[in-house]
């Protein structure tokens, strides 16, 4: 099975850098995603990584060590509406069904 | 136009109960997804199902079950309903091995009384 690590809560101020990170233990690596979720909604995608090293993609950014089992969201600039969960999730098993993680919850603060 | 779509929003219903869940996708995806969120935000799959292959999570319990009567649907049916059960059931979908992630519907919160 999947074994995944997120811290639970994370605050930062409007306009700093948040790096939320996620560590991993699976079989049969299929990639890492992250999601984002508001509060009352569904998550929506933001990132897969397949292979090491970091994609950016705006303001967001996500990092891969597939050696280390770890994984970073970069958020930039960060503005109010970014307070949300962050979920970290990665298929195993040789399948491309994410088990999630229980989430990074981040409040970004004036 | 709405992606990945459920019906009811919101569920009250009392203990005993058999209650069900609709879904539906009108992306053409292969494959759909029913999860279930508790009240700490753990989200947990319960079901992954395409037209061949149904896979279950084995700690479901036998009361819960989707029904698919085609591509674009993946029904939930729950008996017997429990307190436990109260949580928000969020459907998704996906191409088979898709490497752009799940579109998830806007779920159902379930409350059991």
């Amino acid at each position: 099975g999947q074994n995944i690590d997120q811290p639970t809560e994370m605050t930062a101020t409007e306009g700093a850098i948040v790096q939320i990170n996620c560590t991993y233990q699976t079989s049969g690596f299929n990639g890492l995603f992250w999601y984002q979720q508001h509060a009352g909604e569904a998550p929506t995608f933001l990132s897969y990584n397949v292979l090491d090293g970091l994609e950016e993609k705006g303001r967001f950014s996500s990092f891969l060590s597939r050696s280390k089992g770890y994984s970073y969201l970069l958020l930039k600039e960060l503005q109010m509406k970014d307070s949300a969960s962050y979920l970290c999730a990665v298929p195993g098993g040789g399948s491309y069904i994410p088990t999630f993680g229980r989430g990074t919850s981040l409040i970004v603060h004036p | 136009d709405t992606a990945v779509s459920q019906t009811p929003k919101y569920l009250v219903t009392q203990m005993g109960n058999d209650k069900s869940i609709k879904c539906e996708q009108n992306l053409g995806h292969d494959t759909m997804y029913w999860y279930k969120q508790d009240s700490k935000k753990f989200l947990k799959i319960m079901f992954s199902y395409n037209n061949k292959e149904l896979i279950i999570n084995e700690t479901v319990p036998n009361r819960f079950s989707p029904k698919s009567p085609d591509k674009a649907h993946l029904n939930l049916h729950i008996n017997s309903l429990e307190l436990g059960d109260s949580a928000v059931y969020f459907c998704a979908s996906s191409q088979e091995a898709s490497l752009a992630g799940e579109n998830f519907g806007p779920g159902t919160r379930l409350t059991v009384t």
